[in-house]
């Protein structure tokens, strides 16, 4: 199983829509969550990270279940400017003696919002 | 800032060549990471360096890759020799040192990326 699971898409829906994403993360020490978006052959950039008790910027909200193991995020109103590639990613404790931490990422979710 | 910086953009080149990628984090940043990223396999962490030393590198596919980091403001990754199955996008991604656990403390940020094609 991957560590960080995303249904791939992709989802087409038109400009005003609602839109949810799911992703499920399988390391219980993960301590924290984001959404990344990434556009067409550019780098990815942070959308907004997850708290525990959601979150939300504007039209995006976010939302952890700790117990599911899973995060979602949800687009309300899209628009135009939303297509894009949406990823999860989890950063994780690692198992070295260092405490170090290192992202894990979810292959993405494909959004499409038509006119 | 002007943000994490990569060269070259774009790179062609023949198979069995060397290829060395580059990259410059943001200042303060204690933390780097190598991705590549394909259609199939999307973002996968290749190595990541915490104050200039490996601290994970299984992920670099085998010893033809291989990934320096002689300062805080400097990386390089190379491949020798180049193979057509290393064509991909590789970022160069940097972030500060979890602190308090803070959240923004681990956002990652990106360069644009080097887009490698081996012919």
């Amino acid at each position: 199983r991957k560590e960080v699971e995303q249904d791939p898409g992709p989802f087409n829906v038109p400009e005003g829509a609602t839109v949810a994403f799911n992703c499920t993360y399988s390391n219980s020490a993960s301590q924290s969550f984001f959404w990344y978006r990434q556009d067409c052959r550019k780098e990815p950039k942070l959308l907004m990270s997850v708290y525990s008790s959601g979150n939300e910027d504007g039209r995006f909200t976010a939302q952890l279940n700790r117990a599911s193991q899973y995060i979602s995020l949800l687009i309300r109103d899209s628009k135009l400017s939303d297509s894009a590639t949406y990823l999860c990613v989890v950063n994780i404790l690692t198992t070295d003696a260092g405490n170090n931490r290192k992202l894990i990422w979810g292959l993405g979710t494909s959004l499409a919002v038509n006119p | 800032d002007a943000g994490v910086i990569q060269s070259p953009r774009h790179e062609v080149t023949e198979m069995g060549q060397e290829v060395t990628l580059r990259c410059k984090p943001i200042s303060g940043h204690d933390y780097l990471f190598w991705y590549r990223q394909t259609m199939m396999r999307g973002l996968e962490l290749l190595i990541y360096f915490n104050n200039n030393v490996p601290i994970d590198d299984s992920g670099m596919p085998e010893d033809r890759f291989s990934a320096k980091m002689p300062n805080a403001s400097f990386s390089t990754l190379k491949i020798q020799p180049s193979e057509p199955r290393d064509s991909a996008v590789y970022f160069c991604a940097s972030s500060l040192v979890p602190t308090t656990g803070g959240w923004r403390d681990t956002e990652a940020f990106f360069g644009q990326g080097t887009r490698l094609t081996v012919v």
